[in-house]
């Protein structure tokens, strides 16, 4: 079956600092792949997708590549911001058939700090 | 925009007890599911439907029910509730070409 590997947290930070969450995955087909955020108190959003390999996501300077060599799927800002403080999550979903039903790591929260 | 829209948001039962967390979404979505969300677990698919008259059951559908008798409403039934099934819940909707969550505000469950 499918599944989703992130980097353990929490992960804490200075502001301005660089920002990498690992995220592998098992998949059989050609998936869809997924970053959500959570901030405190809410539900989940999107933050970006890729849905074919090589295919680079981005939004609100986060950005993530589809490796499908590598099976990986890293979640990268070049300067974080205390506004940035969440749980983020990586998916993986099919967009046809079994579209919504996704498969989640287990989240990484994310401090910033000033 | 509504959205998904799920209540109620915080919700506390005795051991035994049954209840019923509602949602519904007004996006005209096909696919609608149900997650818990648990410390250092992430989030696990409870139910899941792909349309209305349609429902089939996740990673962790022991104790719930759901039914789909509308495309915009799907219920998820709690019918004797454990301890263990305190957690978070969120339900969402998706549409066919995307596999994109689109996620209800959650509903906090304390079992006693």
């Amino acid at each position: 079956g499918n599944s989703v590997t992130q980097m353990e947290g929490p992960v804490t930070l200075s502001e301005e600092a660089f920002l990498t969450i690992n995220c592998t995955y098992t998949a059989t087909g050609y998936p869809s792949l997924f970053w959500y955020v959570q901030y405190p108190g809410e539900g989940l959003q999107l933050l970006l997708k890729a849905t074919k390999a090589d295919d680079k996501g981005s939004n609100k300077g986060f950005e993530a590549t589809y490796r499908k060599e590598t099976t990986s799927f890293h979640l990268e800002k070049g300067s974080v911001q205390v506004s940035d403080s969440a749980v983020y999550f990586c998916a993986l979903s099919d967009r046809y058939g079994n579209a919504g039903k996704s498969t989640f790591g287990d989240g990484t929260t994310l401090t910033v700090k000033p | 925009n509504a959205g998904v829209t799920q209540t109620p948001k915080f919700q506390v039962l005795k051991t035994g007890q049954s209840m019923t967390l509602q949602c519904a979404q007004d996006m005209n979505h096909e696919y609608m599911s149900w997650y818990r969300q648990d410390p250092g677990m992430g989030l696990r698919l409870i139910h899941y439907s792909v349309g209305a008259g349609i429902t089939d059951q996740g990673e962790v559908p022991n104790g719930y029910n759901v039914s789909r008798s509308t495309t915009e409403d799907f219920p998820l039934r709690l019918l004797s509730a454990a301890p263990s099934q305190t957690s978070v819940y969120f339900c969402a909707s998706s549409y066919s070409g995307s596999g994109e969550l689109f996620f209800g505000e959650g509903s906090r469950l304390t079992v006693l």
